[in-house]
């Protein structure tokens, strides 16, 4: 069974750092890129960051550029985003999703950040 | 950038037709994908490459993407498709999505 698991949301003041976390199984997890995805609070679907199967290539959101890292970890099945200097406008459900051809066909539960 | 438009909410009747629009420049030279997603759930793909169905994705659902705009069609739609679905598409290495559509089957 495909499966991501989302971990490392929380409450934390703005300026501060967070880290998130997502662990894949029930495939071959160093075969796919992987994308963050967040949501505010009644709001829509918000990209946030992708990272290529092997790590080499990343793209971020301009709204998080120079801000959030996306990284991975082949060996854990884990991909990461790093969050510094955290706002209040980033309080949102964080998703990891699994990528498919021009889009993500498995997501995880979700992640709540709360900036505050 | 980039920007993709969808209405903000759309109502079908049961056993009706439901279509979704979502708009952007020269967006029939892109793929686009359409999610579902129900209160407190995780969103689902319900078509990728405009209009290729996931497996356990009901025939009901279709996509076709030309020009201006794509369209995600629901056939005979029932009340359990009553959600917000999101257009997402690629450009220039980042990916973007439309502000998202109510559906309400009344």
């Amino acid at each position: 069974q495909v499966q991501l698991v989302e971990s490392g949301g929380g409450v934390v003041q703005p300026g501060r750092s967070l880290r998130l976390s997502c662990v894949g199984t029930g495939f071959t997890f160093n075969n796919y890129d992987m994308h963050w995805v967040r949501q505010a609070p009644g709001k829509g679907l918000e990209w946030v960051a992708v990272i290529s199967y092997d790590g080499s290539d990343k793209y971020y959101a301009d709204s998080v550029k120079g801000r959030f890292t996306i990284s991975r970890d082949n060996s854990k099945n884990t991909v990461y985003l790093q969050m510094n200097s955290l706002r209040a406008e980033d309080t949102a459900v964080f998703y990891c999703a699994k990528s498919i051809w021009y889009g993500m066909d498995v997501w995880g539960q979700g992640t709540t950040v709360t900036v505050s | 950038s980039y920007e993709l438009t969808q209405p903000p909410s759309v109502s079908v009747s049961p056993g009706q037709t439901a279509s979704i629009t979502c708009s952007g420049d020269k967006l029939g030279d892109k793929h686009v994908c359409w999610y579902q997603q129900k209160p407190g759930q995780s969103p689902v793909l319900v078509i990728y490459e405009d209009i290729k169905r996931p497996s356990g994705i009901p025939e009901r659902f279709s996509g076709s993407n030309s020009g201006n705009t794509a369209t995600l069609t629901i056939s005979g739609t029932q009340a359990v498709d009553e959600a917000d679905y999101y257009c997402q598409a690629w450009d220039s290495r980042t990916v973007v999505f439309g502000g998202g559509t109510k559906l309400t089957v009344l």
